[in-house]
Protein backbone atom coordinates (compact mmCIF):
# COMPACT_ATOMS: atom_id res chain seq x y z
CA UNK A 1 0.00 0.00 0.00
CA UNK A 2 1.14 3.54 -0.35
CA UNK A 3 1.85 5.96 2.31
CA UNK A 4 2.53 9.57 2.08
CA UNK A 5 4.49 11.26 4.62
CA UNK A 6 4.84 14.89 6.42
CA UNK A 7 7.41 15.12 8.67
CA UNK A 8 6.77 18.69 9.51
CA UNK A 9 3.57 19.56 11.68
CA UNK A 10 3.85 22.88 11.69
CA UNK A 11 5.39 25.74 10.40
CA UNK A 12 5.58 29.32 10.53
CA UNK A 13 6.90 31.85 8.53
CA UNK A 14 7.14 35.90 7.65
CA UNK A 15 4.85 37.34 5.46
CA UNK A 16 6.50 37.77 1.97
CA UNK A 17 9.22 35.20 2.96
CA UNK A 18 9.32 31.57 1.04
CA UNK A 19 8.84 28.15 3.20
CA UNK A 20 9.30 25.00 1.38
CA UNK A 21 7.09 21.84 2.82
CA UNK A 22 8.18 18.69 2.61
CA UNK A 23 7.12 15.43 1.50
CA UNK A 24 7.86 12.13 0.88
CA UNK A 25 6.25 8.75 -0.51
CA UNK A 26 6.20 4.98 -0.91
CA UNK A 27 5.15 3.22 -4.14
CA UNK A 28 6.51 0.89 -6.41
CA UNK A 29 4.37 2.23 -9.24
CA UNK A 30 5.50 3.90 -12.17
CA UNK A 31 2.43 5.82 -13.02
CA UNK A 32 1.14 8.39 -10.38
CA UNK A 33 0.18 11.72 -9.87
CA UNK A 34 1.55 13.91 -6.55
CA UNK A 35 -0.83 16.75 -5.63
CA UNK A 36 -0.85 19.35 -3.05
CA UNK A 37 -3.76 20.48 -1.24
CA UNK A 38 -4.94 23.56 1.08
CA UNK A 39 -7.20 23.82 3.59
CA UNK A 40 -7.70 26.75 4.94
CA UNK A 41 -9.30 27.26 8.56
CA UNK A 42 -12.75 26.62 8.34
CA UNK A 43 -12.61 26.56 4.56
CA UNK A 44 -13.07 23.86 1.68
CA UNK A 45 -10.25 22.36 0.62
CA UNK A 46 -8.70 23.02 -2.74
CA UNK A 47 -5.96 21.95 -4.97
CA UNK A 48 -2.66 23.74 -5.02
CA UNK A 49 -0.48 21.72 -7.61
CA UNK A 50 -0.59 18.70 -9.38
CA UNK A 51 2.67 17.01 -11.04
CA UNK A 52 2.50 13.54 -13.01
CA UNK A 53 5.12 10.60 -12.28
CA UNK A 54 6.34 11.01 -15.74
CA UNK A 55 7.13 14.62 -16.56
CA UNK A 56 10.50 15.50 -15.23
CA UNK A 57 9.84 19.01 -15.69
CA UNK A 58 8.50 21.01 -11.52
CA UNK A 59 4.99 22.23 -11.82
CA UNK A 60 4.71 25.61 -11.03
CA UNK A 61 1.57 27.69 -10.33
CA UNK A 62 2.55 31.49 -9.51
CA UNK A 63 3.91 31.60 -6.61
CA UNK A 64 3.75 27.99 -5.92
CA UNK A 65 5.84 25.33 -7.07
CA UNK A 66 7.19 21.96 -6.13
CA UNK A 67 10.76 19.98 -6.00
CA UNK A 68 9.97 16.33 -7.27
CA UNK A 69 12.65 13.76 -6.80
CA UNK A 70 11.30 10.55 -8.58
CA UNK A 71 14.21 8.42 -6.91
CA UNK A 72 14.04 9.90 -3.84
CA UNK A 73 10.38 9.51 -4.25
CA UNK A 74 9.89 13.21 -2.84
CA UNK A 75 7.52 16.08 -3.33
CA UNK A 76 8.42 19.19 -1.89
CA UNK A 77 6.20 22.11 -1.95
CA UNK A 78 8.16 25.79 -2.26
CA UNK A 79 5.65 28.92 -1.61
CA UNK A 80 7.11 32.17 -2.62
CA UNK A 81 6.40 35.94 -1.36
CA UNK A 82 4.08 34.12 1.24
CA UNK A 83 0.71 35.72 2.15
CA UNK A 84 -1.75 36.14 5.41
CA UNK A 85 -3.86 33.86 2.85
CA UNK A 86 -1.55 31.23 2.49
CA UNK A 87 -2.10 30.75 6.36
CA UNK A 88 -3.94 26.90 5.95
CA UNK A 89 -3.07 22.98 6.26
CA UNK A 90 -1.37 21.94 3.62
CA UNK A 91 -2.31 17.95 2.79
CA UNK A 92 0.22 16.34 -0.17
CA UNK A 93 -1.54 13.57 -1.69
CA UNK A 94 -0.67 10.32 -3.88
CA UNK A 95 -3.17 8.76 -6.31
CA UNK A 96 -1.67 5.74 -8.32
CA UNK A 97 -3.40 2.89 -10.00
CA UNK A 98 -5.63 2.39 -7.23
CA UNK A 99 -7.61 5.23 -8.12
CA UNK A 100 -7.22 6.16 -4.26
CA UNK A 101 -6.34 9.52 -3.08
CA UNK A 102 -4.16 8.54 -0.29
CA UNK A 103 -3.16 11.71 2.23
CA UNK A 104 -0.38 12.97 4.02
CA UNK A 105 -0.87 13.61 7.84
CA UNK A 106 -0.74 17.32 7.01
CA UNK A 107 1.40 20.28 7.97
CA UNK A 108 -0.09 23.73 9.13
CA UNK A 109 1.01 26.58 8.05
CA UNK A 110 0.99 29.97 9.66
CA UNK A 111 2.11 33.19 8.19
CA UNK A 112 2.95 35.18 10.36
CA UNK A 113 2.32 39.54 9.41
CA UNK B 1 -20.81 26.82 -11.79
CA UNK B 2 -21.77 26.16 -8.03
CA UNK B 3 -19.26 24.03 -5.61
CA UNK B 4 -20.05 21.05 -4.74
CA UNK B 5 -22.72 20.93 -1.90
CA UNK B 6 -22.86 18.74 1.38
CA UNK B 7 -26.05 18.70 3.75
CA UNK B 8 -26.24 18.83 6.46
CA UNK B 9 -23.40 20.93 7.97
CA UNK B 10 -23.41 20.01 11.09
CA UNK B 11 -25.10 16.75 12.85
CA UNK B 12 -25.50 15.35 16.37
CA UNK B 13 -26.39 12.07 16.68
CA UNK B 14 -26.72 9.07 19.47
CA UNK B 15 -24.55 6.31 19.34
CA UNK B 16 -26.22 3.53 17.64
CA UNK B 17 -28.60 5.58 15.68
CA UNK B 18 -27.92 5.82 11.91
CA UNK B 19 -27.22 8.88 9.73
CA UNK B 20 -27.52 9.74 6.33
CA UNK B 21 -25.08 12.40 4.71
CA UNK B 22 -25.56 13.65 1.34
CA UNK B 23 -23.76 15.71 -1.40
CA UNK B 24 -24.36 17.08 -4.59
CA UNK B 25 -21.07 17.56 -7.34
CA UNK B 26 -20.38 20.10 -9.39
CA UNK B 27 -22.97 19.89 -12.88
CA UNK B 28 -21.07 17.56 -15.32
CA UNK B 29 -19.60 15.92 -12.84
CA UNK B 30 -20.01 11.96 -12.34
CA UNK B 31 -17.65 10.84 -9.95
CA UNK B 32 -18.22 11.45 -6.22
CA UNK B 33 -15.52 10.45 -3.46
CA UNK B 34 -16.10 10.43 0.11
CA UNK B 35 -13.55 10.49 2.80
CA UNK B 36 -13.34 10.85 6.86
CA UNK B 37 -11.29 13.29 8.28
CA UNK B 38 -10.21 12.92 11.96
CA UNK B 39 -7.69 14.73 14.00
CA UNK B 40 -5.98 11.19 14.83
CA UNK B 41 -6.57 9.41 11.24
CA UNK B 42 -6.47 12.73 9.35
CA UNK B 43 -8.23 11.98 6.20
CA UNK B 44 -9.10 8.97 5.02
CA UNK B 45 -10.91 7.35 1.87
CA UNK B 46 -14.03 5.87 2.42
CA UNK B 47 -15.14 5.25 -0.97
CA UNK B 48 -15.61 6.34 -4.66
CA UNK B 49 -18.63 6.43 -7.37
CA UNK B 50 -19.26 6.90 -10.82
CA UNK B 51 -22.32 6.37 -12.55
CA UNK B 52 -24.17 5.15 -9.80
CA UNK B 53 -21.80 2.42 -9.41
CA UNK B 54 -18.75 1.85 -6.31
CA UNK B 55 -15.55 2.27 -8.45
CA UNK B 56 -13.63 1.87 -5.25
CA UNK B 57 -13.34 1.59 -1.62
CA UNK B 58 -11.55 1.88 1.44
CA UNK B 59 -10.79 0.19 4.54
CA UNK B 60 -13.96 0.92 6.45
CA UNK B 61 -16.31 -1.65 8.12
CA UNK B 62 -19.27 -2.11 6.35
CA UNK B 63 -21.57 0.19 8.58
CA UNK B 64 -20.34 3.24 6.39
CA UNK B 65 -22.42 2.50 2.08
CA UNK B 66 -23.24 4.98 0.19
CA UNK B 67 -25.18 4.94 -3.35
CA UNK B 68 -24.88 7.56 -6.19
CA UNK B 69 -28.29 8.50 -7.94
CA UNK B 70 -28.75 9.25 -11.96
CA UNK B 71 -28.72 12.93 -11.50
CA UNK B 72 -24.75 12.16 -10.17
CA UNK B 73 -25.84 13.53 -6.27
CA UNK B 74 -24.81 10.97 -3.22
CA UNK B 75 -25.74 9.92 -0.04
CA UNK B 76 -23.46 8.14 2.34
CA UNK B 77 -24.72 6.51 5.36
CA UNK B 78 -23.70 5.18 8.56
CA UNK B 79 -25.73 2.76 11.15
CA UNK B 80 -25.01 1.81 14.14
CA UNK B 81 -23.11 5.16 15.23
CA UNK B 82 -20.06 4.77 17.63
CA UNK B 83 -18.21 7.49 19.28
CA UNK B 84 -15.40 6.81 16.88
CA UNK B 85 -17.81 7.76 13.96
CA UNK B 86 -17.12 11.47 15.15
CA UNK B 87 -15.61 13.23 12.19
CA UNK B 88 -15.84 15.55 9.32
CA UNK B 89 -17.02 13.81 6.07
CA UNK B 90 -15.67 15.62 2.88
CA UNK B 91 -17.33 15.19 -0.41
CA UNK B 92 -15.42 15.31 -3.26
CA UNK B 93 -16.42 15.27 -7.24
CA UNK B 94 -14.39 15.06 -10.33
CA UNK B 95 -15.25 14.60 -14.26
CA UNK B 96 -13.93 10.69 -13.98
CA UNK B 97 -13.95 8.72 -16.86
CA UNK B 98 -10.99 7.61 -19.18
CA UNK B 99 -7.42 9.34 -18.33
CA UNK B 100 -8.93 9.96 -15.07
CA UNK B 101 -5.87 9.96 -12.49
CA UNK B 102 -5.10 12.89 -12.75
CA UNK B 103 -8.37 14.48 -12.32
CA UNK B 104 -8.68 17.49 -9.77
CA UNK B 105 -11.19 16.36 -7.42
CA UNK B 106 -13.20 19.40 -5.77
CA UNK B 107 -13.97 19.22 -2.33
CA UNK B 108 -17.15 20.10 -0.40
CA UNK B 109 -17.44 22.38 2.77
CA UNK B 110 -17.73 18.84 4.74
CA UNK B 111 -20.34 17.39 7.42
CA UNK B 112 -19.44 17.92 10.77
CA UNK B 113 -20.81 14.92 12.89
CA UNK B 114 -20.59 14.60 16.44
CA UNK B 115 -21.77 10.80 18.06
CA UNK B 116 -22.42 11.43 21.54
Amino acid sequence: AQTVTQSQPEMSVQEAETVTLSCTYDTSENNYYLFWYKQPPSRQMILVIRQEAYKQQNATENRFSVNFQKAAKSFSLKISDSQLGDTAMYFCAFKGGNEKLTFGTGTRLTIIP
Amino acid sequence: KAGVTQTPRYLIKTRGQQVTLSCSPISGHRSVSWYQQTPGQGLQFLFEYFSETQRNKGNFPGRFSGRQFSNSRSEMNVSTLELGDSALYLCASSLGGAGRLGYEQYFGPGTRLTVT
